[in-house]
């Protein structure tokens, strides 16, 4: 069981914008800035977004990340085929004194 | 560019014991915190460790304190997880990663490609 809730899936169309939420704790979320990572078959979780809505160098202006309370969101805008994959958030907790994370979303392009 | 390259995962019985290896190169290593996250295949990553850059700090998750030590070479920029008393539930894929960022926020920008431990009679 994660810390982190995600919905297990997400789906939409080519050029549909799709929704991933996050949500968390008073001791998580709620009080940390959250980091979202992306994840291909077979390969190691890629840093997507961080500090809520910061995007590292590379990842497109497609990909939106918010925060609000104890909860986050990946917005996905121009929905793409590549973007069919798993997708992860993460943070720190205050309270456990370690790193939290979702338990993840597969996002299927229909 | 960032490299992050584990090794010395593999098939340990119960009560065994591993060592797990990742060596970086790329950067300067003894500026940066690191740590161990492990994953079980189709399931949300879940951290493990985390060591200061000097070495002088650790911290562990609740279902390894006591089992697993991590620790560092700065001089080879090497960091390790020894794992003792393996029980069927660590098996994972294990990675180590790079813990960036400043100001409070933090993320974990670079990750190895992952190295398999399987605990199993």
């Amino acid at each position: 069981q994660s810390v982190l809730t995600q919905p297990p899936s997400a789906s939409g169309t080519p050029g549909q914008r799709v929704t991933i939420s996050c949500s968390g704790s008073s001791s998580n979320v709620g009080s940390n800035s959250v980091n979202w990572y992306q994840q291909l078959p077979g390969t190691a979780p890629k840093l997507l977004m961080y500090n809520n809505n910061l995007r590292p160098s590379g990842v497109p202006d497609r990909f939106f990340g918010s925060k609000s309370g104890t909860s986050a969101s990946l917005a996905i805008s121009g929905l793409q085929s590549e973007d069919e994959t798993d997708y992860y958030c993460g943070t720190w907790d205050d309270r456990l004194n370690g790193w939290v994370f979702g338990g993840g979303t597969k996002l299927t392009v229909l | 560019e960032v490299q992050l390259v584990e090794s010395g995962g593999g098939l340990v019985q119960p009560g065994g014991s591993l060592r797990l290896s990742c060596a970086a190169s790329g950067f300067t290593f003894n500026k940066y915190w690191m740590n161990w996250v492990r994953q079980v295949p189709g399931k949300g990553p879940v951290w493990v460790s985390r060591i200061h850059s000097d070495g002088s700090t650790t911290s562990y998750a609740d279902s390894v304190r006591g089992l697993f030590t991590i620790s560092r070479d700065n001089a080879k920029n090497i960091l390790y997880l020894q794992m003792d008393s393996l029980r069927p539930e660590d098996t994972a894929v294990y990675y180590c990663a790079r813990e960036a960022g400043g100001w409070g926020n933090y993320n974990f920008d670079n990750w190895g490609q992952g190295t398999l431990v399987t605990v199993s009679s």
